[in-house]
């Protein structure tokens, strides 16, 4: 059974870094089928998907357009986990941060993290 | 980027009625279209696939149909424990976009 524990901060202070992390158990984050996502959730933007990671022969990252600029997705095979850095925060960032494995569909979750951006 | 609309925002029904919500692409997907019901408080949960595929262990109450644009979610008889928020989710290619949700009430 696939598993996505979430760990990172609540608080995070304008201008400065969100990350937040993902551990997997169950699966592989080097696997050859699935896709490692951040998708963030708040009242003003709904559920909005962030970006994935996913190994297919070699790393290959998608994000979405609204935080390109902003965003990195990373895998650490060494810990099976994968990370989320936001850059240059403001408070319309603030929302629950969910990580999630696909196979285009989001089949398993994390348990969410709610990130407040504020000083 | 496709943009997906669903239809109602929201909708209240009594318990046993048969509900649907609609979810339209502004291009074609094939099927590749995702339904997830996210109760209060709680992370979405997977419930159909590929358009029309039930994933394990979800009640067979629900039903998903629709190709290429138009999609539907069926609910066959309404019950308590299916208030939620729902949503239809495009993964023919990235951005992977999410619909803005469907609020399902209890009359």
């Amino acid at each position: 059974q696939v598993q996505l524990q979430q760990s990172g901060p609540g608080l995070v202070k304008p201008s400065q870094t969100l990350s937040l992390t993902c551990a997997i158990s169950g699966d592989s984050v080097s696997s050859n089928s699935a896709a490692w996502n951040w998708i963030r959730q708040s009242p003003s933007r709904g559920l909005e998907w962030l970006g994935r990671t996913y190994y297919r022969s070699e790393w290959h990252n998608d994000y979405a357009v609204s935080v390109k600029s902003r965003i990195t997705i990373n895998a650490d095979t060494s810990k099976n986990q994968f990370s989320l850095q936001l850059n240059s925060v403001t408070p319309e960032d603030t929302a629950v941060y969910y990580c999630a494995r696909s196979r285009g569909y989001f089949s398993v979750w994390g348990q969410g993290t709610l990130v407040t951006v504020s000083s | 980027d496709i943009q997906m609309t669903q239809s109602p925002s929201s909708l209240s029904a009594s318990v046993g009625d048969r509900v649907t919500i609609t979810c339209r692409a502004s291009q074609g997907l094939k099927n590749y279209l995702a339904w997830y019901q996210q109760k209060p408080g709680k992370v979405p949960e997977l419930l159909i696939y590929d358009a029309s595929t039930l994933q394990s262990g979800v009640p067979s109450r629900f039903s998903g149909s629709g190709s290429g644009i138009d999609f539907t979610l069926t609910i066959s008889s309404l019950q308590p424990e299916d208030v939620a928020i729902y949503y239809c989710q495009k993964y023919d290619s990235a951005p992977l976009t999410f619909g803005g949700g469907t609020k399902v009430e209890i009359e």
